[in-house]
């Protein structure tokens, strides 16, 4: 079974552009979960979309969106981007239950540098 | 809220030892998960353990345990027999139900 892919790998962009990074799951996850990934802050939560829905949302700003398709793929858009937003994207899907215990599965993740 | 907090940014330990790596969390939550996840240098991030909030016996993968110390909120690694493909960025994270919290990381070394 294939892993989570994310494309790009890796981006880089000038402040006040927006961008589009893309993640698709595993075969047969519905959910997907964002998060953003710098050094010294670990992951941060962006948000985590459901069955086309968000079903959580992290603290970020509106900047920040997402929508899911119905394959289960995801893209999130960061638009107006600032400096601060130079991180690793990273992806991570699993099955979907609310049990506990579920494991995420991550994508190796795309670096986005804001220049 | 909840916390995950790890307090050793980084850590080294001479192959063939045994390391640990500390991690705290806070929650209200009465059921959750701990989970330590591996992100090896410019590879993808991958579970290495988990351990169920309700169960006392501490979670073992191989030469990967866990000391969960519930009431302390305590919830640490232990790697033994350290080899080299262990150099990675450790995460400590938790699941209460709707989202994932994680700690800022530690980096292990393993030095030949």
């Amino acid at each position: 079974k294939a892993g989570v892919t994310q494309t790009p790998r890796y981006l880089i962009k000038t402040r006040g552009q927006q961008v589009t990074l893309s993640c698709s799951p595993i075969s047969g996850h519905r959910s997907v979960s964002w998060y953003q990934q710098t050094p010294g802050q670990g992951l941060q939560f962006l948000f985590e979309y459901f069955s086309e829905t968000q079903r959580n949302k992290g603290n970020f700003p509106g900047r920040f969106s997402g929508r899911q398709f119905s394959n289960s793929r995801s893209e999130m858009n960061v638009s107006t981007l600032e400096l601060g937003d130079s991180a690793l994207y990273l992806c991570a899907s699993s099955s979907g239950g609310r049990g506990l215990g579920e494991t995420q599965y991550f994508g190796p993740g795309t670096r986005l540098l804001v220049l | 809220a909840q916390t995950v907090t790890q307090s050793q940014p980084e850590m080294s330990v001479q192959e063939a030892e045994t390391v640990t790596l500390s991690c705290t969390y806070d929650t209200s939550e009465s059921n959750y998960y701990l989970f330590w996840y591996k992100q090896p240098p410019s590879r993808q991030m991958i579970l290495v353990i988990r351990q169920e909030a309700y169960k006392q016996q501490n979670a073992t993968e191989n030469r990967f345990s866990v000391n969960f110390q519930k009431a302390a909120k305590s919830f640490s690694l232990k790697i033994s027999d350290s080899q080299l493909g262990d150099t990675a960025m450790y995460f400590c994270a938790l699941y209460t139900g709707n989202q994932f919290y994680f700690g800022t990381g530690t980096s292990l070394t393993v030095i030949p």
